[in-house]
């Protein structure tokens, strides 16, 4: 089944303890961007990527790191995290930049107190 | 930058039709989505549309006026299922993908 999948859904977690949330698609997908989406707010873009080892800032890149070290993957990393930082995350990815739709993970909720 | 916006909330009758609009200022635009997005759930996607005109799918229909920067989605027979968060997105040609606040559709029998 075409999907994308993120780890862990749920976190609870304290202000300064590194985090890693794990993106993986198994559609052979070039593009890939990570979406944070806070209470009465659209999707925010934190960062993209347009293939292996081409990644970019998105919207709102402050206190977040990414890496695309292979086409599948595409981890968001927190390295130390803050309480504004609390927000639902979401992963997509797409066949290319541009004109194709985004595929969304289920979501990762984290809670940062 | 870029700029998206649509209204906050509709309010609309089962059976009847709702047109959501959305209007943005973009550079180096390269398509125009809208996506449905149920509570708790993932955005999921509804239509696309990158040149000028109508693109019908169903149920549902979408307009693009590239000079104009505006967009509409447009909804039919509507069912209580369709109650949900409909949110307008523009990507750019450098790949950076923007989202409005969405537009919450209640249906209300």
């Amino acid at each position: 089944e075409a999907q994308v999948t993120q780890n862990p859904r749920y976190l609870i977690t304290v202000t300064g303890k590194k985090l890693t949330v794990t993106c993986s698609q198994n559609m052979n997908h070039e593009y890939m961007s990570w979406y944070r989406q806070d209470p009465g707010l659209g999707l925010r873009q934190i960062y993209y990527s347009m293939n292996v080892e081409v990644t970019d800032k998105g919207d709102v890149p402050e206190g977040y790191k990414v890496s695309r070290k292979e086409k599948r993957n595409f981890p968001l990393i927190l390295e130390s995290p803050s309480p504004n930082q609390t927000s639902l995350y979401f992963c997509a990815s797409s066949l290319s930049k541009g004109g194709y739709e985004q595929y969304f993970g289920p979501g990762t909720r984290l809670t940062v107190t | 930058g870029q700029n998206i916006d649509q209204p906050t909330e509709m309010t609309a009758t089962e059976g009847a039709i709702v047109q959501i609009n959305c209007t943005y200022q973009t550079s180096g635009f390269n398509g125009l989505f809208w996506y449905q997005q149920h509570a708790g759930e993932a955005p999921t996607f509804l239509s696309y549309n990158v040149l000028d005109g109508l693109e019908e799918k169903g149920r549902f229909s979408s307009f693009l006026s590239r000079s104009k920067g505006y967009s509409y989605l447009l909804l039919k027979e509507l069912q209580m299922k369709d109650s949900a968060s409909y949110l307008c997105a523009v990507n750019t040609n450098a790949g950076k993908s923007t989202f409005g606040d969405g537009t919450t559709l209640t249906v209300k029998p």
